[in-house]
């Protein structure tokens, strides 16, 4: 059960569109449509941003957007903001039956 | 809500029952997760549990050392720590599937901290 892989950091200014990836192997994110991402500010629990690689939970902007090609899946925040500044984490179903996160992105805002 | 408690500081090879209550929230229709964060780093799936109870899945590094149960009749989930290491020491979030075939998380309870230390 080896962590999902994903850039330790991305950053962009303002208004920008910044894609972080997950990237495991065919017995997870290849595997399923049952990809998910999360927000974390420091000190809080993680917020779902997306569910089954794509579907957005009700109340989440529409400026985060979900993909996935083979074994790697994708998180777009687009017109990026101050208050997007938090970690990022993805996370998948596997083959058995158990989940697995990812290593987690901490996105800047310059 | 979920509102975990029962962390604290423990022993190395000690034992620890961490619980999950749920107001204003079902939680027997759905599978319950227990997820973890080491202090700095990033989050670690723990365990599931089925909506009834039977079925039980565990990340490798918690197997035969950490067993989750559920009451649906008092809505709530427990995970039981055994033989404790210095590695387990982390904040402890439960965590409900928001629907029956769902496999993501949400919501979340705020956290328990576990601290492992002689």
């Amino acid at each position: 059960q080896s962590a999902l892989t994903q850039p330790a950091s991305v950053s962009g200014s303002p208004g920008q569109s910044i894609t972080i990836s997950c990237t495991g192997t065919s017995s997870d994110v290849g595997g399923y449509n049952y990809v998910s991402w999360y927000q974390q500010h420091p000190g809080k629990a993680p917020k779902p941003l997306i569910s089954d690689v794509s579907i957005r939970p009700s109340g989440v902007s529409n400026r985060f957007s979900g993909s996935k090609s083979g074994n790697t899946a994708s998180l777009t925040i687009s017109g990026l903001q101050a208050g997007d500044e938090a970690d990022y984490y993805c996370s998948s179903y596997t083959s058995s039956s158990t989940y697995v996160f990812g290593t987690g992105t901490k996105v800047t805002v310059l | 809500q979920l509102v975990e408690s029962g962390g604290g500081v423990v022993q190395p090879g000690r034992s620890l029952r961490l619980s999950c209550a749920a107001s204003r929230l079902i939680l027997s229709r759905y599978d319950m997760h227990w997820v973890r964060q080491a202090p700095g780093k990033g989050l670690e799936w723990v365990a599931v549990t089925s909506f009834d109870g039977n079925k039980k899945y565990y990340a490798d590094f918690v197997k035969g050392r950490f067993t989750i149960s559920r009451d649906n009749s008092k809505n709530t989930v427990s995970l039981e720590m055994n033989s404790l290491r210095a590695e387990d020491t982390a904040v402890y979030y439960c965590a409900r599937a928001p629907c029956g075939d769902c496999t993501w998380f949400d919501p979340w309870g705020q956290g328990t901290l576990v601290t492992v230390s002689s």
